[in-house]
């Protein structure tokens, strides 16, 4: 249980171009979702919270009209990367914050590999 | 803000040996201290946790162990295999109010068989 289903897993795109990220929750409420980026051989950084219909929290730093956000229902967030440049190639992960059994925990994506040519 | 720290970045043993990675971490408040697992190209995924109310946690070969008082928590690892060469990171967090993890550096565990 507790499930977070992220796609694509991998995709190539032309700079310029806008590509989506999609995270969903399979079998619970996700009111909320991080975006975390990872570069090669790098940790975890957190990009922007999410929360169902709300705007999304941005980390210093990250450019929110660059990395669009929306979180539209309890199962699905999603990460627009506009305008994609070479730069933006990262490993882009969802995690979905919840509650089993009265104990709180991150239910984590599989990732997208992103690379822009 | 938290402020967590992770040691060694590369961890090398053969197998059957023990492993041991330690993080600190600088926020009094946080409780929950997870560890996690990367295999190249996918999503962490969760070894062990351990929350501020208990002092140690064990899952067969896995086991973690938390000083608050120190601010430190470490993963341990035993009879390592070569399936567990991966990166590893220790995570903080306040396990409330859907609060986020901040995550350690990483730790690159190699097992030669």
């Amino acid at each position: 249980g507790a499930v977070v289903s992220q796609h694509p897993s991998r995709v190539i795109c032309k700079s310029g171009t806008s590509v989506k990220i999609e995270c969903r929750s399979l079998d619970f409420q996700a009111t909320t979702m991080f975006w975390y980026r990872q570069f090669p051989k790098q940790s975890l950084m957190l990009m922007a919270t999410s929360n169902e219909g709300s705007k999304a929290t941005y980390e210093q730093g990250v450019e929110k009209d660059k990395f669009l956000i929306n979180h539209a229902s309890l199962t699905l967030s999603t990460l627009t990367v506009t305008s994609a440049h070479p730069e933006d190639s990262s490993f882009y992960i969802c995690s979905a914050p919840r509650f089993r059994q009265g104990v709180y925990g991150y239910t984590f994506g599989s990732g997208t590999r992103l690379t822009v040519v | 803000g938290e402020n967590v720290e992770q040691h060694p970045s590369t961890l090398s043993v053969q197998e059957g040996d023990s492993a041991v990675i330690k993080c600190t971490y600088s926020d009094s408040a946080s409780n929950y201290f997870p560890w996690y697992k990367q295999e190249l190209g996918k999503g962490p995924q969760l070894i062990i946790d351990i929350r501020s109310n208990v002092g140690e946690k064990k899952d067969q070969r896995i086991a973690v162990t938390l000083n608050k008082t120190a601010k430190h928590f470490s993963l341990h690892i035993t009879e390592t295999q070569p399936e567990d060469s991966a990166v590893y990171f220790c995570a903080a967090g306040r396990g409330e109010g859907y609060s986020t993890l901040t995550f350690g550096k990483g730790t690159m565990l190699l097992v030669s068989p």
